[in-house]
């Protein structure tokens, strides 16, 4: 049981350049999670989506984009990176809000 | 959203030392949960607290909710190496999750 997996694990971008972070579970939970995780910050929500074909705006939303393409799947878009946007990128699931949530191990991003 | 405070921000003991960790916000929580983090790996639930007063322990750890339930703590008695990690409170609000910023703790053989 893999439980959620993120790619890739390591990025360096150059400012200005794009990319997809992916992330899929095999739980079949409804509810999935994109947190970004700053020295100092804790954990602070980019995106979620409660169930398949919903996305909501988290806490730091600017410069992102989701996407819902299945109960399995959320992706997160970085259209133009800047290099405010270095971080680490978790992605996490739930059944629902009185289960734990259950992250991946990360995407380690750099913007250069 | 309320704001989650966790003291202290970084702690470094010795093996076989007793710490306590703080969570702490301004406002009732619903519940709250404790997560542990490893270097390199996402969080993990520790457990969640939802009654006002509530107790639990999970081996050495002892989690409590104060009795307003507007603050946590979680004790670890005769810390080992392996206790080594980020220690994140967090909350539920609508239908996501708020964390604190976490204290890291370090414990040294």
């Amino acid at each position: 049981n893999a439980g959620v997996t993120q790619t890739p694990k390591f990025q360096v971008l150059k400012t200005g350049q794009s990319m997809t972070l992916q992330c899929a579970q095999d739980m079949n939970h409804n509810s999935m999670y994109w947190y970004r995780q700053d020295p100092g910050m804790g954990l602070r929500l980019i995106y979620y989506s409660a169930s398949e074909g919903t996305t909501d705006k988290g806490e730091v939303p600017n410069g992102y984009n989701v996407s819902r393409l299945n109960k399995r799947e959320f992706s997160l878009r970085l259209e133009s990176a800047a290099p405010s946007q270095t971080s680490v990128y978790f992605c996490a699931s739930t059944r629902d809000m009185d289960s734990p949530l259950h992250f991946g191990n990360g995407t380690r991003l750099t913007v250069t | 959203t309320q704001l989650l405070e966790q003291s202290p921000q970084f702690l470094s003991i010795q093996e076989g030392e007793n710490l306590t960790v703080y969570c702490n916000s301004s406002s009732v929580f619903s519940s709250l949960q404790w997560y542990r983090q490893e270097p390199g790996e996402g969080p993990v639930l520790l457990v969640t607290v939802v009654t006002g007063g509530e107790v639990k322990k999970l081996k050495r750890l002892t989690f409590q909710f104060g009795d307003a339930r507007k603050d946590s703590s979680l004790h670890i008695t005769a810390a080992q190496p392996g206790d080594t990690g980020l220690y994140l409170c967090a909350e539920e609000y609508g239908n996501k999750l708020v964390f604190g910023a976490g204290t890291i703790l370090r414990v040294k053989s």
